[in-house]
């Protein structure tokens, strides 16, 4: 098991309704990075977040934003949610921004639109 | 841009056989290539990755894979499989340039038979 935890587990939102996710970070890293891995797709990059500043977004619109804290946890929030926003959430993170350093993944939080 | 292929969706491979899943990329300038596997309802584990060196890389578990630059590939084998090694297998690739994002492969399905 790794060191990164996310919460919820699961979720259930009705479509337009607005949610937050958080994860918190294995011991030492100060980098974390959040994914969409929709039904039989790998992970989708959606944005990275280093030392509390966003460093790097994928393909996702401004709905998405996130936040980091001085404790390097961080949370995901989605606004007008949309029923295609079903999907897995995982956080990752890591010791540095980027190069060869490997991510270590949480659980993953399952987000259900309705 | 940075892409993952993974030709395969799946793999059925009998217990005690050897096995490769195969993973090629597109990338500019030096990637950094990783190998993550994920079990049904669970976040992704990190298998191994290539930086730099070697072209042979051992990871977990008895994996390893094998890097070649001419062809941009990057086969996840194993010499003997496992039933326990049932998994969805992800390749990804990280740009020397661009450091915050990890692009993931669309997956490979193993299936170890008994």
């Amino acid at each position: 098991e790794t060191g990164v935890t996310q919460s919820p587990t699961h979720l259930i939102k009705t479509r337009g309704q607005q949610v937050t996710l958080r994860c918190s970070s294995q011991s030492g890293h100060n980098t974390v990075s959040w994914y969409q891995q929709a039904l039989g797709q790998g992970p989708q990059f959606i944005f990275q977040y280093y030392r509390e500043e966003e460093n790097g977004r994928g393909n996702f619109p401004p709905r998405f934003s996130g936040l980091q804290f001085p404790n390097y946890s961080s949370e995901l929030n989605v606004n007008a949610l949309e029923l295609d926003d079903s999907a897995l959430y995982l956080c990752a993170s890591s010791s540095y921004r980027g190069g060869n350093t490997e991510a270590f993944f949480g659980q993953g939080t399952r987000l259900t639109v309705v | 841009a940075q892409s993952v292929a993974q030709p395969e969706d799946q793999v059925n491979v009998a217990e005690g056989n050897p096995l490769t899943v195969k993973c090629t990329y597109s990338v500019s300038g030096n990637p950094y290539l990783f190998w993550y596997v994920q079990y049904p309802n669970r976040g992704l584990q990190f298998l191994l990755k290539y930086i730099t060196g070697d072209n042979l890389v051992k990871g977990s578990y008895g994996f390893e894979a094998e890097f070649n630059k001419s062809q941009t590939s990057f086969h996840l084998k194993k010499p003997s499989a496992l039933v326990s090694d049932s998994a969805l297998y992800f390749c990804a690739v990280r740009a020397y340039s661009s450091a915050s994002k990890i692009i993931f492969g669309s997956g490979t399905r193993l299936s170890i038979r008994p």
